[in-house]
């Protein structure tokens, strides 16, 4: 089944312990990208990928990095997270950066205490 | 910065009528534009996408039409179920063809 997988769904952690929010998806899709959604402001762009090796910032990319290693996988790391990096977090994918459809995976809600 | 307005918030409606949720943007120079359905803690469902080419897009009972040089795309469903029950959410590519920029979304109710 073609899909974008995150894990976890679910994590709570503590002021500035690193965490890694992985990403995979099986679709041989070269463009990858993040989001965050919070509630009355909907969902902003952390970062994207257009290919391997290839990552750029979105409108929101202060207190994460990303890493496109392989094709198939663009993990979402918070080095040092902080309470306001709460939120509910989506990876998406699609064959090309234009003119094609988005997939979503189902989403991981991040809670920083 | 393109903007993206989604009326009406929220929406209810008894199950088999007809609606039409609404989505403007600001920025006509889009490069393609898709609908979402979003269910309470689940990820987002690709419903349409409507080349920027493109007037109009249908899938079943949904029915996705664009008008660029306006700015607007409306969200035609039909025979409405409970089922519908979910936020709508508009996003039009941005210019760069980087980042799917979203609307708040429009939140459906169906009632049987």
């Amino acid at each position: 089944e073609a899909q974008v997988t995150q894990n976890p769904r679910y994590l709570i952690t503590v002021t500035g312990k690193k965490l890694t929010v992985t990403c995979s998806q099986n679709m041989n899709h070269e463009y990858m990208s993040w989001y965050r959604q919070d509630p009355g402001l909907g969902l902003r762009q952390i970062y994207y990928s257009m290919n391997v090796e290839v990552t750029d910032k979105g409108d929101v990319p202060e207190g994460y990095k990303v890493s496109r290693k392989e094709k198939r996988n663009f993990p979402l790391i918070l080095e040092s997270p902080s309470p306001n990096q709460t939120s509910l977090y989506f990876c998406a994918s699609s064959f090309s950066r234009a003119n094609t459809e988005a997939f979503f995976g189902q989403g991981t809600r991040l809670t920083v205490v | 910065k393109q903007e993206v307005t989604q009326i009406p918030a929220a929406l209810s409606v008894p199950e088999g009528e007809n609606l039409v949720l609404n989505c403007s943007f600001t920025d006509s120079a889009i490069y393609n534009l898709q609908w979402f359905r979003q269910d309470p803690g689940k990820g987002l469902t690709s419903l349409l996408l409507i080349q920027s080419s493109q007037r109009e897009q249908t899938s079943g009972r949904l029915n996705a039409s664009l008008d660029k040089s306006s700015g607007r795309s409306t969200l035609y469903i039909a025979a409405s179920q409970p089922g519908d029950s979910a936020t709508y959410l508009c996003a039009p590519l941005n210019q760069a063809g980087t980042a799917l920029i979203f609307g708040k979304g429009t939140t459906l109710s169906v009632s049987s």
